[in-house]
């Protein structure tokens, strides 16, 4: 079946740094890979999505590449500001008829000022 | 203009008791869902209705029974209430041509005393 797997957390940075949050996937074919983020009390958005390999998304200055030999796709982003801290999750669709979102567990961001 | 509404968003009840949880999204989508996140963050589909129809049925207790009047609708009713209920009710929508992203709510915190 299909799966995804994220570092994970609580990730605590300071301002400005730069950060990475891992995510692998399993899945036959070609899937498509999201990123979304969850701020407090607030549902899910879409961060940025990838949908075949060596795609790179991106928004609001955060990156991932869609990586078919390693099966990743690692959020990046440069300088983070206190506004990131949220739940960060990593997702894929698979390909096909079966639409059906596959997220992964969450990774908590917290960003100290 | 929201586009996934979620109401209530907050709703406290006793165990035993039968509630429903309302959702509208007026994007245009033809495919409704709805997860279930729990106190680690876990995302778990549950349902997914397109075009008014059932198309996913997670394992979830038939105590869960989603309605879905029209395609802007889906509410979830659910009877006899339990404990292990209390979680985060996210309602989402998307069309299912092309990878497009699913549009989530604001999300329903059901408490169950």
């Amino acid at each position: 079946g299909n799966s995804v797997t994220q570092m994970e957390g609580p990730v605590t940075l300071s301002e400005e740094a730069f950060l990475t949050i891992n995510c692998t996937y399993t899945a036959t074919g070609y899937p498509s890979l999201f990123w979304y983020v969850q701020y407090p009390g607030e549902g899910l958005q879409l961060l940025l999505k990838a949908t075949k390999a060596d795609d790179k998304g991106s928004n609001k200055g955060f990156e991932a590449t869609y990586r078919k030999e390693t099966t990743s796709f690692h959020l990046e982003k440069g300088s983070v500001q206190v506004s990131d801290s949220a739940v960060y999750f990593c997702a894929l669709m698979p390909s096909g008829s079966a639409r059906q979102l596959t997220f992964g567990s969450g990774t908590q961001l917290t960003v100290l000022p | 203009d929201t586009a996934v509404s979620q109401t209530p968003k907050y709703l406290v009840t006793q165990m035993g008791n039968d509630k429903s949880i309302k959702c509208e999204q007026n994007l245009g989508h033809d495919t409704m869902y709805w997860y279930k996140q729990d106190s680690k963050k876990f995302l778990k589909i549950m349902f997914s209705y397109n075009n008014k129809e059932l198309i996913i049925n997670e394992t979830v207790p038939n105590r869960f029974s989603p309605k879905s009047p029209d395609k802007a609708h889906l509410n979830l009713h659910i009877n006899s209430l339990e404990l292990g209920d209390s979680a985060v009710y996210f309602c989402a929508s998307s069309q299912v041509a092309g990878d497009q992203p699913q549009h989530f709510g604001d999300g329903t915190r059901l408490s169950i005393l």
